[in-house]
């Protein structure tokens, strides 16, 4: 079946320092890849979007210079927090999808905690 | 913009009661647009649990239904007798149909099952 790895599950960083995050679709050829973050009493709010073929895009408020994602394929994603501070802090998802019409499978997240 | 609200938790029910938990949307870029419910279990990345792509049709998933009703712009999920292991978080989103493909989600609903 479809399933999307994400590693770490957990991870802690000190203010300042930068952290990375990656993402595995298994089971299927992503087409597109989606990176959300759920901030403490918050939903899950849509950081970028990366479609093949296109450029990614970033939401408002979440910009290439602070989470820069790279990806030598869709199946494999990578996406660093830079310069992390207390406000960075939550649950980092991703989640893909094979095909326009399909659905995104996510993947169980990355927490990061900033201290 | 675009917007879900839903039932703020948690929600505490005792094993075999029915389940409501309310969702409302507001679809301003998109007229017609897909609604889902996903769930996250302890430990675990989003599920999808079912999702509705044309207004007045439900649909339904281990139990769970909901209806999309455009007139009322809602898409509460219900459950005629809930299981222990229905506990989990569950949260409402609208999909921005296209090759997008985001979602809008809502806060979330923490369902705490009684036994």
């Amino acid at each position: 079946g479809a399933l999307v790895y994400q590693y770490p599950r957990r991870t802690i960083c000190k203010s300042g320092t930068s952290m990375r995050m990656e993402c595995q679709a298994v089971g299927f050829q992503a087409t597109s890849v989606a990176w959300y973050r759920q901030s403490p009493q918050k939903t899950f709010e849509l950081i970028a979007l990366s479609t093949v073929n296109s450029a990614i895009k970033y939401e408002q408020n979440f910009t290439q210079e602070k989470f820069p994602i790279s990806h030598p394929n869709l199946s494999f994603s990578s996406m660093t927090v830079l310069n992390a501070y207390l406000e960075d802090r939550g649950l980092y998802l991703c989640g893909a999808r094979g095909t326009t019409n399909s659905d995104y499978t996510f993947g169980s997240g990355t927490r990061l905690l900033v201290i | 913009g675009d917007s879900v609200t839903q039932t703020e938790g948690p929600v505490t029910v005792s094993e075999s009661e029915s389940l409501i938990i309310n969702c409302t949307y507001s679809a301003t870029s998109i007229a017609y647009p897909n609604l889902f419910w996903y769930v996250r279990y302890p430990g675990e990345g989003l599920q999808l649990l079912l999702k509705v792509i044309t207004a007045g049709q439900k649909g339904s998933s281990r139990g769970f239904e909901a209806t999309y009703n455009k007139e009322t712009t809602s898409f509460h999920l219900q459950k005629a007798s809930v299981q222990e292991s229905d506990s989990a978080v569950y949260y409402c989103a609208l999909g921005l149909t296209g090759n997008t493909g985001k979602l809008i989600f809502g806060l979330g609903t923490t369902l705490q099952v009684q036994p």
